[in-house]
């Protein structure tokens, strides 16, 4: 049962444009949510994150929307610059245990940008 | 500032043979630490965690092991590897919120 889910395995975006990844979850005791942008052959380094008490968190060209109802955020990036080509994860976690616990990872996005 | 070592960078294995993979945390101290493994074609699966010395949770049954001899130490082991072991293998610390990853190490078992 995929807790985390990124429907879109890629997206294409012209330079330039508005990027959005969208992210689905299912548990409603999540309460943190990440995301991150991985390089091939590296390690996800950490782009943004949001708490469940917001509903839109904005650093620089990233900005990212929680929609608690339908357990639903998304990553905006504008513009889209060619650097920003990478696989982008979505990630969440429940503090309720302390926060030790790991990060429940969706399979991420492909994104493309096209000059 | 912290940083992440992983090594090695690469490991190619025969099926069978054992598996040790180190990851050492510097500049913080009592750390929550993980392994993560990226199978391809799939997202980041949580192995381990360890919030500290000898202190060490599976999230899922396989094969290997973790170990945490020393405070930013942790040790990603198997006896005998099989070929679905193959991925992406990253160890993270935590701030909390935030995870922090390592580079990462690619075995390839054949």
């Amino acid at each position: 049962d995929q807790q985390v889910k990124q429907n879109s395995p890629s997206l294409s975006v012209q330079e330039g444009r508005i990027s959005i990844l969208n992210c689905d979850y299912t548990n409603s005791m999540f309460d943190y949510f990440l995301w991150y942008k991985k390089y091939p052959a590296e390690g996800p380094t950490f782009l943004i994150s949001i708490s469940s008490i917001k509903d839109k968190n904005e650093d620089g060209r990233f900005t990212v929307f929680l929609n608690k109802s339908a357990k639903h955020l998304s990553l905006h990036i504008v513009p889209s610059q060619p650097g920003d080509s990478a696989v982008y994860f979505c990630a969440a976690s429940d503090h309720s245990g302390g926060g030790a616990d790991g990060l429940t990872f969706g399979k991420g996005t492909h994104l493309i940008i096209q000059p | 500032s912290q940083t992440i070592h992983q090594w090695p960078a690469t490991l190619v294995q025969p099926v069978g043979s054992p598996l040790s993979l180190e990851c050492t945390v510097e500049g913080t101290s009592n750390p929550n630490l993980y392994w993560y493994r990226q199978a391809a074609g799939r997202g980041l699966q949580l192995l381990f965690y360890s919030v500290g010395i000898g202190q060490i949770s599976s999230e899922v049954p396989q094969n290997l092991s973790a170990s945490r001899p020393q405070d930013r130490q942790f040790i990603l082991s198997s006896k005998k590897l099989l070929l679905s072991d193959s991925g992406f293998y990253l160890c993270a610390w935590t701030n909390y919120n935030e995870q922090f990853f390592g580079p990462g190490t690619r075995l390839t078992v054949l």
